[in-house]
């Protein structure tokens, strides 16, 4: 079965400060997305950055970037200068090329302080 | 550009009663559609998916059913609703076999 684990239920740091969310997955796949989603207080779902497994380069979005290691299946999530708004909870996702269905992480809650 | 609506933002319903929780996409055609519940503080648990006009595919057995009547529309819906059935609803949409899912706002459902 696939899954994604994300094993920090509850992470915080300082404003300003990096900040790194781990993710791991399972699949026996070899053509695959992943990507890390944003959920705010409102609940709204906010895709913050994806990468795709064919792709050795990480993907990287402003301040956030990923640190994709394919034999080790771990993508993590590096959030740069971190900002207030920047609170929430975080899930990674994973895609398998094969049936286009987003598996789910249990997520992480991230809470910047000023 | 494209858009998803979602509605009601939030529902309070009896226990037993019908339950019709509706999906718009704008801007896109024939888009995958999904419909995830969201347990508090956890992942999201993939309840349908839908890759045309009348195809549902069921994840999980359950209370609720879903229905596709029109190619941007899609529908959640329950014929009598379980104190189980509270939680976070989420609709989504993807193009057609690639890329990441784009959310609705969410319904928030508590049955009493």
């Amino acid at each position: 079965a696939q899954t994604v684990t994300q094993s920090q239920p509850e992470m915080s740091v300082q404003e300003a400060e990096t900040v790194t969310l781990s993710c791991t997955y399972d699949t026996s796949e070899n053509n695959y997305y992943l990507f890390w989603y944003k959920q705010p207080p409102s609940r709204q779902m906010i895709l913050v950055i994806r990468q795709e497994a064919y792709k050795q380069q990480n993907a990287t979005e402003n301040r956030f970037s990923v640190n994709f290691q394919k034999a080790a299946k771990s993508f993590s999530l590096k959030i740069s200068d971190s900002q207030l708004g920047d609170t929430a909870m975080y899930f990674c996702a994973f895609m398998p090329d094969s049936n286009y269905q987003l598996i789910w992480g249990a997520g992480t809650k991230l809470i910047i302080k000023p | 550009s494209q858009t998803i609506h979602q509605w009601p933002a939030t529902l309070v319903q009896p226990v037993g009663s019908p339950l019709s929780l509706e999906c718009t996409v704008e801007g896109t055609s024939n888009p995958n559609l999904y419909w995830y519940r969201q347990a508090a503080g956890r992942g999201l648990q993939l309840l349908f998916y839908s890759v045309g006009i009348g195809q549902i595919s069921s994840e999980v057995p359950q209370n609720l059913s879903a229905s596709r009547p029109q190619d941007r529309q899609f529908i959640l819906s329950s014929k009598k609703l379980l104190l189980s059935d509270s939680g976070f609803y989420l609709c989504a949409w993807s193009v057609v076999l690639n890329t990441e899912a784009f959310f609705g706002q969410g319904t928030r459902l508590t049955v009493v």
